[in-house]
Formats: C-alpha cells, structure tokens, sequence
C-alpha cells in the first residue's frame, strides 16, 4: 500500500504566477488535511475536506489560496499570484475516516517546498 | 482555541544519555489526542509516540516514553539511551476538534 504521495517534492515560481500542489491519499483514505510550515515553524492546519466538500478550511488565506478534493483524481492547493511569503513546505496528510469524537491517525506526504522568487 | 508551547527551541545529548524534551498544551476539548513527531532532514513527517488523553497510562514505545500530566496540560518525551539517528526536529502535537495543532518544535543534537 503506498503512502501518501505529493508532487511536485519541489516547485519554484515567480511572483504572480501560480502553484499548484497536489496530494494523492492513501488507498481507501477519504479524508486529506494540508498544512503548511513555515522556515523554522511548526506545521500550521491549513484546510481539511472530505471528497467533493471542503469540512474546515479555517486556516487558510481569505485570498488567493483555494482547495479541493475531487471525486476522482488527487487534492489539489492552489495558490494564485504567489507572494515571496508563501515560500514554505506544504504538507498533505490523509485519514481514513471522520474523526468524530475519536482519533483516526493522519499519515503525513513528504511534502512540497514551494519557492517564490 | 488549542495551543501546543514548546519552550525549548534546542537540546543536545550525548550519545547513549537520556534526554526529555517538555510540551506545555491548551484545549477546551474533553476527548483529545497528543503526538510527538521527528522530523528529520528530509522532512518527511515521523509518528513517534501518541497518547490518548483519557488513558493515564503513559504511552510506551520502545526507548521513547512521554510523562502524561492531565491536570497540568503537560506532555513530555523522554528518549533514553539517545543514538545518532534521534537528531532531528521534534514536534508535540495535540489532535482536538478534528485538526492537529503543532508546537514550534525542539531541534534535537546528538554529541557522539
């Protein structure tokens, strides 16, 4: 079974391009949360979303950030007009079920260090 | 709102010691969860331990074990018998109201 997978690992852009970062889930996880990590910061929740619906997206950008999670096919995070401070890693995790009032672990991609230029 | 403090940005130990790292933690949350994740050069995000909140027992996993203190919102790792391969970032974590909430992390040195 083959984990969560991210790409690109590595993604540069100029400023007012865009970016988008995609994460496919583990097999038979419905559930994918991404986060970003700031240089010398800790992962900081961004968005979580079930397939076709967005659950909580409380942590992400009013502007210029968007994600989803289609039916078919990986979770994507778009990030339009890039800004130098958007230069981070970003980090996709999948879970295979609603947390509810218990825990279902999240098991974490490798990530993609996007650079703005 | 949940907060996960970390108040020690950096710890070195000698190769075979015992070292804790501390995590101070709020929530409003009754039914929780605590992690400790490494994260190495590579980046890639590593489960070490995870603690249930409503079990007292403190989590075990082989020479890595965490001092559970509810009442205290306190949750610490302690490695024993460090080994070269532990130098990383180290992570506390705390799962409440569906998302996880990270510290800021305790970069960890090995002395061989």
């Amino acid at each position: 079974n083959a984990g969560v997978m991210q790409n690109p690992r590595h993604l540069v852009r100029r400023r007012g391009q865009e970016a988008r970062l995609r994460c496919s889930p583990m097999k038979g996880h419905s559930h994918v949360y991404w986060y970003r990590q700031l240089p010398e910061e800790g992962l900081k929740f961004m968005v979580y979303l079930q397939k076709e619906n967005i659950i909580d997206e409380s942590g992400m950008p009013k502007e210029r950030f968007s994600a989803e999670f289609p039916k078919e096919g990986p979770s994507i995070l778009r990030i339009q007009q890039v800004v130098r401070g958007d230069s981070a890693a970003y980090f996709c995790a999948s879970s295979p079920r609603e947390g509810l009032s218990s825990y279902n672990e999240q098991f974490f991609g490798p990530g993609t260090r996007l650079t703005v230029l | 709102a949940q907060t996960v403090t970390q108040s020690q940005p950096e710890m070195s130990v000698q190769e075979a010691e015992t070292v804790t790292l501390s995590c101070t933690y709020d929530t409003s949350e009754s039914d929780y969860y605590l992690f400790w994740y490494k994260q190495p050069p590579s980046r890639q995000m590593i489960l070490v331990i995870r603690q249930e909140a409503y079990k007292q027992q403190n989590a075990t996993e082989n020479r890595f074990s965490v001092n559970f203190q509810k009442a205290a919102k306190s949750f610490s790792l302690k490695i024993s018998d460090s080994q070269l391969g532990d130098a990383a970032m180290y992570f506390c974590a705390l799962f409440g109201n569906e998302k996880l909430t990270f510290g800021t992390g305790t970069r960890l040195t090995i002395i061989p």
